[in-house]
């Protein structure tokens, strides 16, 4: 069956940029019944949806991050990658990336990455 | 964007026990609500999509509903594996928002 996994720094400097990649196993990315998306949890906000991206390219960000956020994705590795610039304690959490469907809820997710920002 | 506001935001509970959730919306907005159960250390996982629709998998005992700006989440019978905590989330055109969660606990 289909699955993410995240990958990336578990610790990130304060004021740096966080780059996190999700690799996609067990089905292909190319649809257009799918988005592909990145949530973090953090003990301050709880859940929040940062941003999403389909197969062709086109994204779509939490307006509280547009700022911040570049969501790419690259078929041919079947990965999709989120880049979070001017990292701050306060963006300290968990980071999942999740497949969504259209009319759906998020399913499957990756097993979440621990991101701390520190000096 | 639409604000969910989730009740409660602790519940205890003994198994057996009829278990409900409930999400209320900020505005009006169409039936695109999920719900969502996460237990410590794991991701989130879907339990209903589109308000009232079961997620492959999902025992039977999981139920949603919607009235106007209301949408809940029903546990018909509680079991020992369902002590988790629950979270709404709706999606409005390509903005999604997760409710504050609900922590159900064993009485």
């Amino acid at each position: 069956q289909l699955q993410l996994q995240e990958s990336g720094p578990g610790l990130v400097k304060p004021s740096e940029t966080l780059s996190l990649t999700c690799t996609v196993s067990g089905g292909s990315m190319i649809s257009t019944s799918y988005y592909w998306g990145w949530i973090r949890q953090t003990p301050g906000r709880g859940l929040e949806w940062i941003g999403s991206i389909d197969y062709a390219g086109n994204t779509f960000y939490n307006p509280s991050y547009r700022r911040q956020v570049t969501i790419s994705i690259d078929t041919s590795k079947n990965e999709f990658s989120l880049r979070l610039t001017s990292m701050t304690a306060t963006d300290t959490g968990i980071y999942y990336c999740a497949r969504r469907g259209i009319l759906s809820g998020f399913d499957p997710w990756g097993q979440g990455t621990l991101v701390t920002v520190s000096s | 964007d639409i604000q969910m506001t989730q009740s409660p935001s602790t519940l205890s509970a003994s198994v057996g026990d009829r278990v409900t959730i409930t999400c209320r919306a900020s505005r009006s907005m169409n039936n695109w609500l999920a719900w969502y159960q996460q237990k410590p250390g794991k991701a989130p996982k879907l339990l209903i999509y589109k308000a009232s629709s079961l997620a492959s998998g999902v025992p039977s005992r999981f139920s949603g509903s919607a009235s106007g700006t209301e949408f809940t989440l029903t546990i018909s019978s509680l079991q020992p594996d369902d002590f988790a905590t629950y979270y709404c989330q709706q999606y409005d055109r390509y903005s999604w928002t997760f409710g504050q969660g609900t922590k159900v606990e064993i009485k």
